[in-house]
């Protein structure tokens, strides 16, 4: 599996104001895939953003926007305008192509602050 | 919603009992996986499946055994349930066509080992 790394276990932010979540990965391989989850109180993982790391534009899903830095090996999320309804866990996931087996990381609880 | 559907959705076992737990999805998806959600860890694969009677290890297979006999069904076995099987067990389908590298999550299982 590969190592995904999110360094803030814990964020908060007050409603309508931008957080922004921070991930690294560790590859050697040159096609993947990287993905941002959502997991509310309600348990439910639900994607948000999905990147392919051969595309240089970077991925953006409304509030939802990623910087994918290839050579940093870094991809971190940003949600802007956050509302009530972001509070949960992000997890950043790495998928390696032909691959289809997800790593994740250790995730980051958002709260946001009515 | 991928039509996955997980039971139980809670179970309360003790320790050195068999666990089975299911996985059902009914838009015929080929591959099936098995994650376990800890804290500090993220979700991390278990087993997964490429088909019927088709399966591999994931990244903590130890302790763990599946089966697919049928298309719509991908079975975790616990053969001797034991305290650090402790967890939430989330199931996945492969999304299809275009969307061949997300995954999409059952609403998860909450397993408790006394």
């Amino acid at each position: 599996a590969q190592t995904v790394t999110q360094s803030q276990p814990e964020m908060s932010v007050q409603e309508a104001e931008t957080v922004t979540l921070s991930c690294t990965y560790d590859t050697s391989e040159n096609n993947y895939y990287l993905f941002w989850y959502k997991q509310p109180p309600s348990r439910q993982m639900i994607l948000v953003i999905r990147q392919e790391a051969y595309k240089q534009q970077n991925a953006t899903e409304n509030r939802f926007s990623v910087n994918f830095q290839k050579a940093a090996k870094s991809f971190s999320l940003k949600i802007s305008d956050s509302q009530l309804g972001d509070t949960a866990m992000y997890f950043c996931a790495f998928m390696n192509y032909n691959d289809y087996k997800l790593s994740f990381g250790a995730g980051t609880t958002v709260t946001v602050r009515a | 919603d991928a039509g996955i559907t997980q039971s139980p959705r809670h179970k309360v076992t003790e320790t050195g009992t068999p666990v089975t737990l299911r996985c059902h999805q009914t838009e015929n998806h080929r591959y099936m996986y098995w994650y376990r959600q800890d804290p500090g860890h993220g979700l991390r694969l278990i087993h997964y499946s490429y088909g019927v009677k088709d399966t591999d290890k994931g990244e903590v297979s130890d302790g763990y055994s599946v089966s697919r006999s049928k298309t719509e069904d991908f079975l975790l076995t616990l053969e001797s349930a034991t305290s650090s099987q402790t967890s939430v067990y989330f199931c996945a389908i492969r999304g299809p066509g275009q969307d061949a590298y997300e995954q999409y999550f059952g609403p998860g299982t909450r397993l408790t080992v006394t």
